[in-house]
Protein backbone atom coordinates (compact mmCIF):
# COMPACT_ATOMS: atom_id res chain seq x y z
CA UNK A 1 0.00 0.00 0.00
CA UNK A 2 0.95 3.44 -0.68
CA UNK A 3 2.02 5.80 1.98
CA UNK A 4 2.80 9.69 2.15
CA UNK A 5 4.80 10.83 5.48
CA UNK A 6 5.03 14.73 6.16
CA UNK A 7 7.26 15.11 9.74
CA UNK A 8 6.78 18.64 10.22
CA UNK A 9 3.43 19.51 11.83
CA UNK A 10 3.81 23.34 11.64
CA UNK A 11 6.59 25.68 10.41
CA UNK A 12 7.12 29.18 10.57
CA UNK A 13 9.00 31.20 7.54
CA UNK A 14 10.10 34.72 7.30
CA UNK A 15 8.24 36.91 4.95
CA UNK A 16 10.15 36.88 1.84
CA UNK A 17 12.70 34.05 2.82
CA UNK A 18 12.04 30.77 1.53
CA UNK A 19 10.74 27.28 2.88
CA UNK A 20 11.01 23.63 2.67
CA UNK A 21 8.42 21.38 3.29
CA UNK A 22 8.86 17.59 3.32
CA UNK A 23 7.31 14.99 2.04
CA UNK A 24 8.39 11.41 2.01
CA UNK A 25 6.65 8.61 0.42
CA UNK A 26 6.43 4.66 -0.08
CA UNK A 27 5.17 2.68 -2.96
CA UNK A 28 6.21 -0.18 -4.94
CA UNK A 29 4.89 0.95 -8.28
CA UNK A 30 7.17 1.99 -10.46
CA UNK A 31 4.58 4.63 -11.80
CA UNK A 32 2.93 7.46 -10.07
CA UNK A 33 2.06 11.08 -9.43
CA UNK A 34 3.41 13.39 -6.62
CA UNK A 35 0.85 16.31 -6.15
CA UNK A 36 0.81 19.31 -3.53
CA UNK A 37 -1.57 21.13 -2.23
CA UNK A 38 -2.63 24.23 0.08
CA UNK A 39 -5.42 24.62 2.21
CA UNK A 40 -5.88 28.26 2.95
CA UNK A 41 -8.16 29.15 6.75
CA UNK A 42 -10.73 29.40 4.58
CA UNK A 43 -10.79 25.71 3.94
CA UNK A 44 -11.16 25.18 -0.16
CA UNK A 45 -8.55 23.08 -1.67
CA UNK A 46 -6.11 24.68 -4.13
CA UNK A 47 -3.67 22.41 -6.55
CA UNK A 48 -0.44 23.90 -6.47
CA UNK A 49 1.92 21.42 -8.48
CA UNK A 50 2.41 18.17 -9.80
CA UNK A 51 5.42 16.01 -10.27
CA UNK A 52 5.64 12.59 -12.46
CA UNK A 53 7.76 9.36 -11.58
CA UNK A 54 9.50 9.38 -14.77
CA UNK A 55 9.78 13.21 -15.24
CA UNK A 56 13.42 13.98 -15.46
CA UNK A 57 13.34 17.44 -14.23
CA UNK A 58 12.18 19.17 -10.88
CA UNK A 59 8.31 21.00 -11.43
CA UNK A 60 8.17 24.38 -11.31
CA UNK A 61 5.11 26.62 -10.91
CA UNK A 62 5.84 30.51 -10.51
CA UNK A 63 7.35 30.62 -6.73
CA UNK A 64 6.80 26.63 -6.18
CA UNK A 65 8.91 24.28 -6.96
CA UNK A 66 9.23 20.53 -6.11
CA UNK A 67 12.56 18.53 -5.25
CA UNK A 68 12.42 15.58 -6.06
CA UNK A 69 14.59 12.78 -4.85
CA UNK A 70 13.02 9.74 -7.08
CA UNK A 71 16.18 7.48 -4.68
CA UNK A 72 15.50 9.01 -1.75
CA UNK A 73 11.71 8.83 -2.20
CA UNK A 74 11.34 12.53 -1.31
CA UNK A 75 9.26 14.89 -2.74
CA UNK A 76 9.55 18.12 -1.00
CA UNK A 77 7.75 21.59 -1.52
CA UNK A 78 10.20 24.69 -1.99
CA UNK A 79 8.27 28.02 -2.00
CA UNK A 80 10.58 31.20 -2.31
CA UNK A 81 10.19 34.68 -1.22
CA UNK A 82 7.36 33.59 1.04
CA UNK A 83 4.34 35.96 1.41
CA UNK A 84 1.94 36.54 4.25
CA UNK A 85 -1.12 34.49 2.03
CA UNK A 86 1.20 31.54 1.92
CA UNK A 87 0.43 30.77 5.38
CA UNK A 88 -1.81 28.11 5.44
CA UNK A 89 -1.64 23.92 5.77
CA UNK A 90 -0.31 22.34 2.94
CA UNK A 91 -0.86 18.69 2.29
CA UNK A 92 1.32 16.16 -0.42
CA UNK A 93 -0.65 13.61 -1.97
CA UNK A 94 0.49 10.32 -4.24
CA UNK A 95 -1.65 8.64 -7.06
CA UNK A 96 -0.89 5.25 -7.79
CA UNK A 97 -0.62 4.80 -12.19
CA UNK A 98 -2.38 0.90 -12.15
CA UNK A 99 -5.60 -0.02 -10.79
CA UNK A 100 -7.90 2.11 -9.72
CA UNK A 101 -5.59 4.87 -9.17
CA UNK A 102 -6.09 5.83 -5.59
CA UNK A 103 -5.05 9.14 -4.30
CA UNK A 104 -3.25 9.10 -0.64
CA UNK A 105 -2.90 12.27 1.18
CA UNK A 106 -0.45 13.56 4.07
CA UNK A 107 -1.28 14.94 6.96
CA UNK A 108 0.00 18.02 6.29
CA UNK A 109 2.08 21.02 7.60
CA UNK A 110 1.03 23.90 8.69
CA UNK A 111 3.13 26.68 7.61
CA UNK A 112 3.09 30.59 8.84
CA UNK A 113 4.50 33.51 7.63
CA UNK A 114 5.84 36.04 10.25
CA UNK A 115 6.06 39.84 8.77
CA UNK B 1 -18.84 28.32 -13.03
CA UNK B 2 -17.61 24.82 -13.69
CA UNK B 3 -16.45 22.69 -10.73
CA UNK B 4 -17.41 20.41 -8.28
CA UNK B 5 -20.66 21.31 -5.97
CA UNK B 6 -21.10 20.18 -3.21
CA UNK B 7 -24.25 20.92 -0.59
CA UNK B 8 -24.73 21.28 2.37
CA UNK B 9 -21.57 23.72 3.56
CA UNK B 10 -22.78 22.77 7.23
CA UNK B 11 -25.03 20.78 8.76
CA UNK B 12 -25.63 19.68 12.44
CA UNK B 13 -27.18 15.64 13.01
CA UNK B 14 -28.46 14.32 15.96
CA UNK B 15 -27.12 10.33 17.13
CA UNK B 16 -28.51 7.99 14.67
CA UNK B 17 -29.98 10.42 11.75
CA UNK B 18 -29.37 9.78 8.31
CA UNK B 19 -28.27 12.17 5.53
CA UNK B 20 -27.10 12.56 2.22
CA UNK B 21 -24.03 14.52 1.27
CA UNK B 22 -24.33 16.01 -2.61
CA UNK B 23 -21.52 16.10 -4.67
CA UNK B 24 -21.75 16.53 -8.33
CA UNK B 25 -19.35 17.92 -11.33
CA UNK B 26 -19.81 19.45 -14.72
CA UNK B 27 -16.56 18.45 -16.09
CA UNK B 28 -17.00 15.34 -17.39
CA UNK B 29 -14.91 13.58 -14.94
CA UNK B 30 -14.65 9.77 -14.91
CA UNK B 31 -13.17 9.57 -11.57
CA UNK B 32 -14.91 10.71 -8.25
CA UNK B 33 -13.79 10.55 -4.58
CA UNK B 34 -15.33 11.39 -0.94
CA UNK B 35 -12.87 12.36 1.71
CA UNK B 36 -13.00 12.98 5.35
CA UNK B 37 -10.55 15.83 6.98
CA UNK B 38 -10.04 15.19 10.54
CA UNK B 39 -6.99 17.37 12.98
CA UNK B 40 -4.00 15.63 12.69
CA UNK B 41 -4.86 12.70 10.06
CA UNK B 42 -5.27 14.67 6.66
CA UNK B 43 -7.60 13.46 4.29
CA UNK B 44 -8.59 9.95 4.22
CA UNK B 45 -10.83 7.99 1.46
CA UNK B 46 -13.68 6.83 2.05
CA UNK B 47 -15.06 5.77 -1.34
CA UNK B 48 -14.27 6.22 -4.58
CA UNK B 49 -15.90 5.79 -8.05
CA UNK B 50 -14.03 5.36 -11.44
CA UNK B 51 -17.13 5.54 -13.19
CA UNK B 52 -20.83 5.27 -13.47
CA UNK B 53 -22.08 2.05 -11.86
CA UNK B 54 -18.50 1.35 -10.19
CA UNK B 55 -17.70 2.00 -6.59
CA UNK B 56 -15.37 1.13 -4.17
CA UNK B 57 -14.33 1.82 -0.58
CA UNK B 58 -11.71 3.71 0.51
CA UNK B 59 -9.72 3.12 3.54
CA UNK B 60 -12.10 4.96 6.17
CA UNK B 61 -15.46 3.00 4.63
CA UNK B 62 -17.44 1.97 7.92
CA UNK B 63 -20.85 3.98 8.34
CA UNK B 64 -20.83 5.57 4.57
CA UNK B 65 -22.64 4.40 1.53
CA UNK B 66 -22.16 5.68 -2.24
CA UNK B 67 -24.10 4.70 -5.81
CA UNK B 68 -22.44 6.62 -8.99
CA UNK B 69 -26.02 6.25 -11.66
CA UNK B 70 -24.81 9.15 -13.57
CA UNK B 71 -21.05 10.55 -14.12
CA UNK B 72 -22.16 13.48 -12.84
CA UNK B 73 -23.68 12.56 -9.46
CA UNK B 74 -21.70 10.96 -6.38
CA UNK B 75 -23.54 11.15 -3.50
CA UNK B 76 -22.08 10.34 0.09
CA UNK B 77 -24.81 8.48 2.11
CA UNK B 78 -24.59 8.49 6.24
CA UNK B 79 -26.85 5.51 7.56
CA UNK B 80 -26.99 6.44 10.90
CA UNK B 81 -24.95 9.27 12.21
CA UNK B 82 -22.54 8.65 14.83
CA UNK B 83 -20.30 11.68 17.11
CA UNK B 84 -17.58 10.18 15.30
CA UNK B 85 -18.60 11.10 12.07
CA UNK B 86 -17.90 14.99 12.95
CA UNK B 87 -15.76 15.78 10.68
CA UNK B 88 -15.41 17.91 7.35
CA UNK B 89 -16.16 16.29 3.99
CA UNK B 90 -14.47 16.79 0.64
CA UNK B 91 -15.79 15.90 -2.50
CA UNK B 92 -13.56 15.48 -5.40
CA UNK B 93 -13.42 14.32 -9.02
CA UNK B 94 -10.57 13.85 -11.93
CA UNK B 95 -9.83 12.63 -15.57
CA UNK B 96 -9.14 9.05 -15.42
CA UNK B 97 -7.90 7.01 -18.10
CA UNK B 98 -8.78 3.27 -17.13
CA UNK B 99 -6.32 0.72 -18.19
CA UNK B 100 -3.71 3.90 -19.35
CA UNK B 101 -1.85 6.12 -17.42
CA UNK B 102 -3.84 8.45 -15.14
CA UNK B 103 -1.27 9.45 -12.22
CA UNK B 104 -0.81 12.50 -13.85
CA UNK B 105 -4.51 13.89 -13.67
CA UNK B 106 -4.85 16.22 -9.91
CA UNK B 107 -8.03 16.54 -8.09
CA UNK B 108 -10.59 19.16 -8.38
CA UNK B 109 -12.29 19.65 -5.10
CA UNK B 110 -15.36 20.60 -3.78
CA UNK B 111 -15.88 23.71 -1.09
CA UNK B 112 -16.46 21.10 1.55
CA UNK B 113 -18.94 20.26 4.03
CA UNK B 114 -18.50 20.59 7.82
CA UNK B 115 -21.09 17.79 9.86
CA UNK B 116 -21.66 18.13 13.40
CA UNK B 117 -23.25 14.92 14.95
CA UNK B 118 -24.44 16.08 18.48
Amino acid sequence: AQKITQTQPGMFVQEKEAVTLDCTYDTSDPSYGLFWYKQPSSGEMIFLIYQGSYDQQNATEGRYSLNFQKARKSANLVISASQLGDSAMYFCAMREAWGYQKVTFGIGTKLQVIP
Amino acid sequence: NAGVTQTPKFQVLKTGQSMTLQCAQDMNHEYMSWYRQDPGMGLRLIHYSVGAGITDQGEVPNGYNVSRSTTEDFPLRLLSAAPSQTSVYFCASSYSNAGGVSFSYGYTFGSGTRLTVV
